[in-house]
């Protein structure tokens, strides 16, 4: 049973390059959710979603794109990526039924240079 | 504004002692509390979660706390494990879609 698996690890980017964040979950969880982590700070709510084909903005949604074609996956897009969204995103999910806790991937760590 | 506040970056103590680990937060719409524990280059793990109808929730070594009228919750250890070093995070529940408000995290570590 993987959980939540993150796709990938590591990459480093240009600045105005673009790329996709995958996430993916093997628990039939409805609800996910997309954090960024940066240092000194507690992970944020980019965006989420709450079932397949719908998602909503977080706390910190700008300059981020996010799809969930499937239940399983949910994918972060960053379209034309600047210095300022270096930092470490992880994917989460949940099961929507009574106080549920959150499930986290490892993590991606991203670098745009 | 945050929302969710954990004033100490740091904390140490030794083996066999009580970790406390402090939480504040100010929106009254949070309605359940969680602990995260995190070590380095992974994600973070659930560790202990407590329901604002409730003031205690004791899991094995660890105690969440509830304050309601302080606004506060707090996460004691006993005793404090060497493998407890990690940073801690608390979090607030909010929203239909549960969405989480994280503190910045305290770093413990414990010392043999």
């Amino acid at each position: 049973n993987a959980g939540v698996t993150q796709t990938p690890k590591f990459r480093v980017l240009k600045t105005g390059q673009s790329m996709t964040l995958l996430c993916a979950q093997d628990m039939n969880h409805e609800y996910m959710y997309w954090y960024r982590q940066d240092p000194g700070m507690g992970l944020r709510l980019i965006h989420y979603s709450v079932g397949e084909g719908t998602t909503a903005k977080g706390e910190v949604p700008d300059g981020y794109n996010v799809s969930r074609l499937k239940k399983q996956n949910f994918l972060l897009g960053l379209e034309s990526a600047a210095p300022s969204q270096t930092s470490v995103y992880f994917c989460a999910s949940t099961h929507p039924r009574g106080n549920q806790p959150q499930h986290f991937g490892d993590g991606t760590r991203l670098s745009i240079l | 504004d945050q929302q969710v506040k954990q004033n100490s970056p740091s904390l140490s103590v030794q083996e066999g002692r009580i970790s406390i680990l402090n939480c504040d937060y100010t929106n009254s719409m949070f309605d359940y509390f969680l602990w995260y524990k995190k070590y380095p280059a992974e994600g973070p793990t659930f560790l202990i979660s407590i329901s604002s109808i409730k003031d205690k929730n004791e899991d094995g070594r660890f105690t969440v706390f509830l304050n309601k009228s302080a606004k506060h919750l707090s996460l004691h250890i006993v005793p404090s494990q060497p493998g407890d070093s990690a940073v801690y995070f608390c979090a607030a529940s909010w929203g239909s879609a549960r969405q989480l408000t994280f503190g910045s995290g305290t770093q413990l570590t414990v010392l043999p």
